[in-house]
Parts: C-alpha cells; structure tokens; sequence
C-alpha cells in the first residue's frame, strides 16, 4: 500500500470547518483514499472514502486533486464530539484479498475547542 | 442490529497465563480481522479469518499468539504467556465480502489487555 503523510495535530475552533490534509503522492491508480478516525478509548469509525472524484457524505466532504497525490477531509462544522485521531488511508478496492487490508499510520490528531 | 461485539472490555493477566480475547462480527459478516494498539500509536494489523480458514497472519508475532474463527461461535485472539509488552488495546473488525472491497471495516469497541 502507498505511505501517506498528515500532519501529527491540529486545532479547530468549534463551529468552524476543519480541513485536514493528507499527501498520498505514490498513491496506484487502482488505490481508493480512505478516512478513519478514533475517538478516545473506541475502535475506529468509517468517515468516507472516493477515488479520484469528490465525494460528500453525511459526515464529511473528501476532496481530491486531479493528480490524486493529496487529499483534505472536510468536517464543515467541527463540534467538540469530533475531537479525534484521524487516519487517512490508501487502499486498493479488493474483494476479499488480503491486499485489501486497512494499514493505519499514526494519523491527524485533531482538537476541537469551544 | 447489534455492531461488533467484543469481550471482555478490560482483561487483566498476570505474566505467564493465556489471554483469551473473543470477538462477534456483525450479523452477516464473515470477515474478521484483529488489529492491536500499543499506547500511543497507530493500529498494527495482525490477522485476517473468514470462517474456519486464516487468510492473512503476516502480522501476527511468531510464538504465543493464535487466532481462529470456527464456523459457530466467536473469533478468538489467544496470546499464550503473556508478558508485560502484551498490553495493548486489541481491536477486532468485521465485514462482508461486499463492504470490506467498498467501506472497509466495522470496528469493535477493543479489549484492553493489561499484563501484570
């Protein structure tokens, strides 16, 4: 799987949007981006995942560039309840090979204050 | 429709007993995988099962540690032996064969293994 980079923390004032940025820049073409995060003490949760297109859920936004090297999670209105490590992840879509496995690095860890 | 369940929570083990930590994958799921966390850092993937068969066990350590995931009942992570660099958050996640390709994985709450 391809390394990506985020940065090892970052602040967001409550309400507003928190980006987080993630570079992927040996990323395959057969490799989707995947978001993660952690709340403290829980197993980690599916935020959102695309390919080359933007992709928004629910939960978040995911954008990314044209040459697919990098990427930015949205959150478009952070509370303090998305306090959280979040892991930016490449992955090949698999069905069912171990290739296909969620390799975590160490992640954004991401402090919302009021 | 309950998430993946995993028990017990917390797991206190005295150096030299066996640590038997079990996970039940979502209802529907036959896809397991057992990841751990060593405090402060990233999930380490250990071992990949589908039902009665391992798929994956690239990272599991070589000696005292054995997973299984028989066709009733739970997947088990057993570590024999345990010393105190067992102590770790052990997660377990599950999925179809459909939304592990798609989503991923639906991760359990973990079982926090402390050696004494």
């Amino acid at each position: 799987d391809a390394k990506t980079t985020q940065p090892t923390s970052m602040d967001c004032a409550e309400g507003r949007a928190a980006n987080l940025p993630c570079n992927h820049s040996t990323i395959s073409g057969n490799e989707y981006v995947y978001w993660y995060r952690q709340i403290h003490s829980q197993g980690p949760q599916y935020i959102i995942h695309g390919l080359k297109n933007n992709e928004t859920n629910e939960m978040a936004s995911l954008i990314i560039t044209e040459d697919r090297k990098s990427s930015t999670l949205i959150l478009p209105h952070a509370t303090l309840r998305d306090t959280a490590v979040y892991y930016c992840i490449v992955r090949v879509r698999t069905y069912g090979g171990s290739q296909g496995n969620l390799i975590f690095g160490k992640g954004t860890k991401l402090s919302v204050k009021p | 429709n309950a998430g993946v369940m995993q028990n017990p929570r917390h797991l206190v083990r005295r150096r030299g007993q066996e640590a038997r930590l079990r996970c039940s994958p979502m209802k529907g799921h036959s896809h397991v995988y057992w990841y751990r966390q060593l405090p402060e850092e990233g999930l380490k993937f250990m071992v990949y099962l589908q039902k009665e068969n391992i798929i994956d066990e690239s990272g599991m350590p070589k000696e005292r540690f054995s997973a299984e995931f028989p066709k009733e009942g739970p997947s088990i992570l057993r570590i024999q032996q345990v010393v105190r660099g067992d102590s770790a958050a052990y997660f377990c996640a599950s999925s179809t064969l459909q939304q592990g390709a798609n989503y991923g994985y639906t991760f359990g709450s973990g079982t926090r293994l402390t050696v004494v």
